[in-house]
């Protein structure tokens, strides 16, 4: 059963880089017939996507947000990661990281979470 | 960028009542929506796509429906496990936006 978990530090210091990676296990990455996302929710509101990958390489980016994400696959760890810069305490979330299924288009596998705080 | 507009921000119902949940699009965006559920400290749920597909696994209680840039999620039945949080995302185009959320509590 494929199954996708977040990892990266816990807190990460105002002005510096936020680093997370899912990795996906129970299955490849290198499918045709997926995107994987990532998506977060700062503490006690709503969820806000951020990017899109797929295997190939192609990315989709949330505007408000793109001059600071990247996010980048690595189909022989079967892991795909996110990186945003220059982050405040508003950055402070749960990031989940998704598969998406293509046509139909939905996220319809998620891990479990991890929370980011951006903090001194 | 695409708006949904999601309403009610809450509602409280009771076991057994039948309750609607609605997003409006803020252009056409065909049937390309789903809904999600989340409940506290778990990751959000597939329960509908593309406006009215049931997603495998997902009691038949859950129903979507589409009508013009209205989308209704509709929980025929109340069940102790249904009090949560709901999200309607567009999958339309990008950027992917989600809905603001309601959540459904216990009367």
């Amino acid at each position: 059963q494929l199954q996708l978990q977040e990892s990266g530090p816990g807190l990460v210091k105002p002005s510096e880089t936020l680093s997370l990676t899912c990795t996906v296990s129970g299955g490849s990455i290198s499918s045709s017939s997926y995107h994987w996302g990532w998506i977060r929710q700062p503490p006690g509101k709503g969820l806000e996507w951020i990017a899109n990958i797929y295997y190939s390489g192609s990315t989709y980016y949330n505007p408000s947000l793109k001059s600071r994400v990247t996010i980048s696959v690595d189909t022989s760890k079967n892991q795909f990661s996110l990186k945003l810069s220059s982050v405040t305490a508003t950055d402070t979330a749960v990031y989940y990281c998704a598969r998406r299924g293509l046509r139909p288009e939905r996220f319809d596998l998620w891990g479990r979470g991890t929370l980011v705080t951006v903090s001194s | 960028a695409i708006q949904m507009t999601q309403s009610p921000s809450s509602l409280s119902a009771s076991v057994g009542d039948r309750v609607t949940i609605t997003c409006r699009a803020s252009q056409d965006i065909r049937n390309d929506l789903g809904w999600y559920q989340q409940k506290p400290g778990k990751a959000p749920k597939l329960l509908i796509y593309v406006a009215s597909s049931l997603q495998s696994g997902v009691p038949s209680r859950f129903s979507g429906r589409r009508s013009g840039t209205d989308f209704t999620l509709t929980i025929s039945s109340l069940q102790p496990e249904d009090f949560a949080t709901y999200y309607c995302l567009q999958d339309y185009d990008y950027p992917l936006t989600f809905g603001g959320g309601t959540k459904v509590e216990i009367k």
